[in-house]
Order: C-alpha cells, then sequence, then structure tokens
C-alpha cells in the first residue's frame, strides 16, 4: 500500500533557529513529491519536486528530493512566528502512460510552532 | 479572485440529516478533487473528476456519498443520513490535467452532533 511518512509529528522551536522537516514515502510509479503548508485553513502550495539533488528555493523555504532513498526535507532557516503551522507532504504517482494518477497521498503533517 | 472557493465554510447538522457542499474550482482547471480531513491527519482522498467523468473513488465514499461535477465546472458533495463519524473538513482541489499541483479552497468544516 502507498504510504507517506513525515518526521517529526510536531517540533517546537525559538525564532531565528534552522528547522529540517522530513518526509519518506514508499509509492508505486513515483511521479512527485509536493510540500504544503496549512495555518487552520486550506493547504497552499510550497514545492513540486520531480529530480532528485535539485533544490527548490523560495526565501528562507527550501526542499530537495532524493529517489533513490525515497524520501525529501524541507528546511526552514531564520524562523519567524508566521512560520508556525503543519506542514504536509504529499506524493503523486503516475499512470502507465505517464499521466497523473489523480489523487495526492499525504503524509499526517508535522506541526511547527515557532515561539518568540 | 481567481482561486478555489466553496460553500458553505462550515455547517453544522443533526445526525441522520443530509447535507450538500459546493466547490467551485479555478476556472481554467479541468480536474476537481474532493478530500477529507481529520484533526491530526493529512487530507484523505475522496473522488476526483476530469470534466464532468468522476473517475476514481476511494474506498472511504462509503455509499451515503455522493458527488457530481454535472457541466465540468463546479462539483458538489453530498453525504446522506450523517453520522457523528462524518465531522470532519472537507477540502475540494483543482488542477490541471497534466499538471500535479493541486490549489486548494478554505473547505467546508462538518459538525454532526
Amino acid at each position: 500500500e502507498d504510504k507517506v511518512v513525515q518526521s517529526p509529528l510536531s517540533l517546537v522551536v525559538h525564532e531565528g533557529d534552522t528547522v529540517t522537516l522530513n518526509c519518506s514515502y514508499e509509492v508505486t510509479n513515483f511521479r512527485s513529491l509536493l510540500w504544503y503548508k496549512q495555518e487552520k485553513k486550506a493547504p497552499t502550495f510550497l514545492f513540486m519536486l520531480t529530480s532528485s539533488g535539485i533544490e527548490k528555493k523560495s526565501g528562507r523555504l527550501s526542499s530537495i528530493l532524493d529517489k533513490k532513498e525515497l524520501f525529501s526535507i524541507l528546511n526552514i532557516t531564520a524562523t519567524q512566528t508566521g512560520d508556525s503551522a503543519i506542514y504536509l507532504c504529499a506524493v503523486s504517482s503516475s499512470l502507465g502512460y505517464g499521466g497523473s494518477q489523480g489523487n495526492l497521498i499525504f503524509g499526517k503533517g508535522t506541526k511547527l510552532s515557532v515561539k518568540p | 479572485d481567481t482561486g478555489v472557493s466553496q460553500d458553505p465554510r462550515h455547517k453544522i447538522t443533526k445526525r441522520g440529516q443530509n447535507v450538500t457542499f459546493r466547490c467551485d474550482p479555478i476556472s481554467e482547471h479541468n480536474r476537481l478533487y474532493w478530500y477529507r480531513q481529520t484533526l491530526g491527519q493529512g487530507p484523505e482522498f475522496l473522488t476526483y473528476f476530469q470534466n464532468e467523468a468522476q473517475l476514481e473513488k476511494s474506498r472511504l465514499l462509503s455509499d451515503r456519498f455522493s458527488a457530481e461535477r454535472p457541466k465540468g465546472s463546479f462539483s458538489t458533495l453530498e453525504i446522506q443520513r450523517t453520522e457523528q463519524g462524518d465531522s470532519a473538513m472537507y477540502l475540494c482541489a483543482s488542477s490541471s490535467r497534466w499538471e500535479d499541483t493541486q490549489y486548494f479552497g478554505p473547505g467546508t468544516r462538518l459538525t454532526v452532533l
């Protein structure tokens, strides 16, 4: 059965700290891995990763994928209280002809709390 | 605003009642998805449409649940004879056919008393 496992499930840090969130997966016909941020409402898209070793970066957030070891990390540097949220990792799989399977398989999320 | 919209945002109902939720996707997206999220869990896939065709349904979608997308635009999700276990956030998302990134609406929070 396809699954996505995130760790840690919760994390408390102080402003200015750097955090690393982990996501491992077991999915048939892997296509892409996505990171979302959820703040008491709908998940908002952060990154999509399809190739190993290529870092995606947006401001203080960055992410990388390792398709050999089947995991991804999300790094947040110089954390701020506004980074407090649940970070969700999701994986997409492909159909035989390369099209998208459709549904995303989500992990349980990592709840990040940033203290002032 | 051209994002995904959902209505209502909150719904409180009594056990045994029927409820219906609506989702309006981003206008150029032909794929529409429904997920359910409970406390401490990530979203769980329920069903998705490509245009008006319902292409996949999760085994989570019992026979009390039905979804439609009659004209390939907005979609409705109906739950009949609601149970307390149906209490959750129901999320709708949309994407284009060849794009993996799904964009989520604000969700409908259902509470079944």
